[in-house]
């Protein structure tokens, strides 16, 4: 199983709304990302969680939070978006931060109204 | 000067070319060089890494690194409709320890290979 799950596949939100978008993985991957990607741009990365540890914080603003509840599951945790928030938000994992193969989900397309 | 630069195409070849994807890139401590292919709407696929300079074929795919020059290639041989995606670059240096991970994407080719 080489695959990295990520629910709901589609979400529109209002400006006032607090939701979550959800990853997965069982490849036993210690290192979880999340990437932001707006169309026609490369993806932008988030966050980093390394054995389950906020690793690396890309000065995002406080209205999105991520979470790892176990080495399986990411969460990013959604509160009083901005319309410019929408993108495409994909999660990644890797075997540990070092290792250079990360799979990554088909990602959650989230439209901010 | 953008640290990764990838030309966005798009690019449109027949099927059965040889199609040449190339980035350049400005920062010398880069070490891992990565190609994504990315099908419109989804996630990107690891199709390929290298380290440091040199040549990795996979299949009709091959990457070349030549880091004297800063520059990368991807080849695709006999090319297929099923390869019309984003193809995009990314790179990295020497992993040094927690929270020094750090992926520099190229902004991506769109490829269309015509039937």
């Amino acid at each position: 199983d080489t695959e990295v799950t990520q629910t709901p596949k589609h979400l529109v939100m209002g400006m006032t709304n607090k939701k979550s978008l959800k990853c997965e993985q069982h490849m036993g991957h210690r290192a979880m990302y999340w990437y932001k990607q707006k169309a026609k741009k490369p993806p932008e990365l988030m966050f980093v969680y390394s054995y389950e540890k906020l690793s690396i914080n890309e000065s995002v603003p406080s209205r999105f939070s991520p979470e790892c509840p176990n080495s399986s599951l990411l969460n990013l945790h959604l509160h009083a978006l901005q319309p410019e928030d929408s993108a495409l938000y994909l999660c990644a994992s890797s075997q540990d931060e070092a290792r250079n193969e990360a799979f990554f989900g088909q990602g959650t397309r989230l439209t901010v109204v | 000067q953008k640290e990764v630069e990838q030309d966005p195409g798009p690019l449109s070849v027949p099927e059965g070319a040889i199609v040449s994807l190339n980035c350049t890139y400005s920062n010398s401590a880069f070490q891992y060089f990565m190609w994504y292919r990315q099908y419109s709407r989804k996630g990107p696929e690891l199709l390929m890494y290298t380290y440091s300079s040199g040549n990795k074929e996979d299949g009709r795919f091959t990457a070349q690194v030549d880091k004297s020059s800063k520059y990368i290639s991807l080849f695709i041989r006999d090319s297929q409709p099923s390869d019309s995606a984003t193809y995009l670059c990314a790179m990295r240096d020497l992993y040094s320890g927690a929270g020094s991970y750090q992926l520099t994407f190229g902004k991506g080719t769109k490829l269309s290979v015509i039937p």
